[in-house]
C-alpha cells in the first residue's frame, strides 16, 4: 500500500493477556518508530529500528513491552501480562533515511487503540 | 532533557481568518529541528513544516508557516486563510541532534476548531 499500516485497528483485551500490534511500514523506508498516545496526551516514543542496527529500545517503559522488526520492514509490538495504563493509541511511523537527517520527515500510520479491561 | 510546551488546549477561528498555535521549547542541544504535525479525528499524524535552528528564514508550506524565533525559543505555527478541514489536533515535536537520539519529543497539543 501507499502508506503505513497498521492492524489492528482496535483492540479490546483482559488485564494479564498478551497482544502483538502490526506494523507495515512503506516500502524502502528504512527506519521505522513505535509511539504511544495516551488520551488527551501528546506522543511518547517507545522504539526505533533503523536497518540492520541495533534498535533504539530506550522509550520501552517495562520489560513487558517489546518489538521486532522482520527482514527489515513488518514489525511488531508485543505487550505482555497487559495492564489497564496500557490502553492507548499505539501509533507506528516509517521514515525513508531515518535519524541520519535532519528533518526527517516521518509517515505515521492511523494506529491501534488498545484496550484494557 | 527536552521540552515541548503548547500552552493552548483549544483554539477557534472563523474559517478564512488567520490563527496562531503557540509552541515553546527547551533544549540544550545546539542543533536541532522543529516540526509541527496535524492529527484530525481519523488519528493519522500529517507532517506540515519543518524549521531547523539555523535556517535563517522562517519555513513555510502553502497556508502553513513557522514563525521561529530563536533567542526566544519559540516555534508558532500560523495558519492563514483557515477552512474547515483545519479543525484537527495539533503538535509541535522537536529532535536534537546531539541529545535526543533517534526520538522526537511532542507537545501536548492544540484542538483547533475552525467555525464556518
Amino acid at each position: 500500500g501507499a502508506g503505513v499500516s497498521q492492524s489492528p485497528s482496535n483492540k479490546v483485551t483482559e488485564k494479564g493477556k498478551d497482544v502483538e500490534l502490526r506494523c507495515d511500514p512503506i516500502s524502502g523506508h528504512t527506519a521505522l518508530y513505535w509511539y504511544r498516545q495516551s488520551l488527551g496526551q501528546g506522543l511518547e516514543f517507545l522504539i526505533y529500528f533503523q536497518g540492520n542496527s541495533a534498535p533504539d529500545k530506550s522509550g520501552l517503559p517495562s520489560d513487558r513491552f517489546s518489538a521486532e522488526r522482520t527482514g527489515g520492514s513488518v514489525s511488531t509490538l508485543t505487550i505482555q501480562r497487559t495492564q489497564q495504563e496500557d490502553s492507548a493509541v499505539y501509533l507506528c511511523a516509517s521514515s525513508l533515511e531515518g535519524v541520519r537527517v535532519l528533518p526527517e520527515k516521518l509517515f505515521f500510520g492511523s494506529g491501534t487503540q488498545l484496550s484494557v479491561l | 532533557a527536552q521540552k515541548i510546551t503548547q500552552t493552548q488546549p483549544g483554539m477557534f477561528v472563523q474559517e478564512k481568518e488567520a490563527v496562531t498555535l503557540d509552541c515553546t521549547y527547551d533544549t540544550s542541544d545546539p542543533s536541532y529541528g522543529l516540526f509541527w504535525y496535524k492529527q484530525p479525528s481519523s488519528g493519522e499524524m500529517i507532517f506540515l513544516i519543518y524549521q531547523g535552528s539555523y535556517d535563517q528564514q522562517n519555513a513555510t508550506e502553502g497556508r502553513y508557516s513557522l514563525n521561529f524565533q530563536k533567542a526566544r525559543k519559540s516555534a508558532n505555527l500560523v495558519i492563514s486563510a483557515s477552512q474547515l478541514g483545519d479543525s484537527a489536533m495539533y503538535f509541535c515535536a522537536m529532535r536534537g541532534v546531539e541529545t535526543s537520539g533517534s526520538r522526537l519529543t511532542f507537545g501536548e497539543g492544540t484542538q483547533l476548531t475552525v467555525n464556518p
